[in-house]
């Protein structure tokens, strides 16, 4: 699983502050997403991408922004973080490439705004 | 968009006993369907997963079933052991056109 790693693992960050996760991949997957996991709702998604320079929102994308230059990548950023995005953020990437895994999850990142 | 209910929301067993997590899905042109194992503090982990050209898909003592006429889809886990304690998500999706969506999860708890 290492083929998938998230930054950081814990971020604590004030209120308004701007903040980006990071999400890098290694399998040469096209297909990258966010999740946001929140006690009661499960995991719900913020964005995705299909290819570089593709993204879509998913279903909670207010406050947030991504982008995607290079394939291996996927950073989420936070313009103004508010207390509500506090929560644990999973990046999640799949695809058709021999020898690699399916649909699969980062460690995640723990962030909590304060 | 695809919907997709889960319950129940927690379950208890007793060790050794068997566990059944349902799920429901709104869109039918979802075709994909797995199971996501995850334990406290550790990212989601696949556990098993069906396409809807197949009814029923076994491995050990875990097993998933579908049924595309009622849009549901169930996980069954036999001789339920300790480690079998966690949340458990199902999600569906469209292969190659959305997104996974997630139920809300099932906290299982084997009690020994």
């Amino acid at each position: 699983d290492a083929g998938i790693t998230q930054s950081p693992r814990y971020k604590i960050t004030e209120t308004g502050r701007q903040v980006t996760l990071m999400c890098h991949q290694t399998w040469s997957h096209s297909y990258m997403f966010w999740y946001r996991q929140d006690l009661g709702h499960g995991l719900r998604l913020i964005y995705y991408s299909a290819a570089a320079d593709i993204t879509d929102k998913g279903e909670v994308p207010d406050g947030y922004v991504v982008s995607r230059s290079k394939t291996e990548n996927f950073p989420l950023t936070l313009e103004s973080a508010t207390r509500s995005q506090t929560s644990v953020y999973f990046c999640a990437s799949t695809g058709v490439v021999q020898g690699a895994p399916g649909y699969t999850f980062g460690s995640g990142t723990r962030l909590t705004v304060v | 968009g695809e919907n997709v209910e889960q319950h129940p929301s927690t379950l208890s067993v007793q060790e050794g006993d068997s566990a059944v997590i349902k799920c429901t899905y709104s869109d039918s042109a979802s075709n994909y369907f797995p199971w996501y194992k995850q334990e406290l503090g550790k990212r989601p982990q696949l556990i098993i997963d069906i396409r809807s050209n197949v009814g029923e898909k076994k491995d050990q003592r875990i097993a998933v079933t579908l049924n595309k006429t009622a849009k549901h889809f169930s996980l069954h886990i036999t001789e339920t052991q300790p480690e079998d304690s966690a949340v458990y998500f199902c999600a569906a999706s469209n292969v190659g056109n959305t997104p996974l969506v997630f139920g809300k999860g099932t906290r299982l708890s084997v009690i020994a």
